[in-house]
């Protein structure tokens, strides 16, 4: 059974526009929630994370959206670029194993 | 710092061959995590080892895959003989042991035909 669910499975969204990846999870346990970013031939590389004691976090371009009751959350890619093209997983531990979502492949288009 | 490093990168054997994956962590990374991503799918954890320990192999599909960390070090993954499910792309992760932060390396991407 998939613990994290994510969708869209693929996005295509024009340079300057917001990207919105989301994620849903069934364990309340969960008490970490990183996103990844992964280019093509390279390894998923730590994007941003939340914990569940904030509703939202914000790096530069990038925010998570965190609703703890509906165990859901997202990730918004604001003014989207051309450089942001790659395979977004989002994430979720206890604090030993991650369990993944599937993936979502990005492409932004100039 | 230098980050994890997999090798080789890519591997294709047949069906029955054994294989043997390598992942050289971060120095100072007692964490060290084996994944693997079949096309399409999600990352699915394989196992954890917490220096030379195995904390946690509850993800290794079946008895045909060994993983192994020498010294607390670098590990091997080893799957004798591998089938055709096998396939996919072989994650090593690492991190230290008071943060959730894992850093990956590139990969191996298994095929076997």
């Amino acid at each position: 059974q998939q613990q994290v669910k994510q969708s869209p499975q693929s996005l295509i969204v024009q340079k300057g526009g917001i990207s919105i990846i989301n994620c849903a999870y069934e364990n309340t346990a969960f008490d970490y929630f990183p996103w990844y970013q992964q280019f093509p031939g390279k390894g998923p590389a730590l994007l941003i994370a939340i914990r569940p004691d904030v509703s939202e976090k914000k790096e530069g371009r990038f925010t998570i959206s965190f609703n703890k009751s509906a165990k859901q959350f997202s990730l918004h890619i604001m003014d989207s670029q051309p450089g942001d093209s790659a395979t977004y997983f989002c994430a979720a531990t206890t604090g030993n194993q991650f369990y993944f979502g599937t993936g979502t492949s990005l492409t932004v288009i100039p | 710092e230098a980050g994890v490093t997999q090798f080789p990168s890519h591997s294709v054997i047949e069906k029955g061959q054994t294989v043997t994956l390598r992942c050289d962590p971060i120095s100072g990374h007692d964490n060290l995590y084996w994944y693997r991503r079949v096309m399409g799918k999600e990352i699915k954890f394989l196992l954890h080892f917490v220096k030379e320990s195995k904390q946690d192999e509850s993800g290794m599909p079946n008895n045909r895959f060994l993983a192994e960390r020498t010294g607390g070090t670098y590990s091997t993954l080893k799957v004798q003989p591998a089938e055709l499910e096998d396939s996919g792309v072989y994650f090593c992760a690492s991190s230290r042991l008071d943060t959730y932060g894992y850093t990956f390396g590139s990969g191996t991407r298994l095929t076997v035909v």
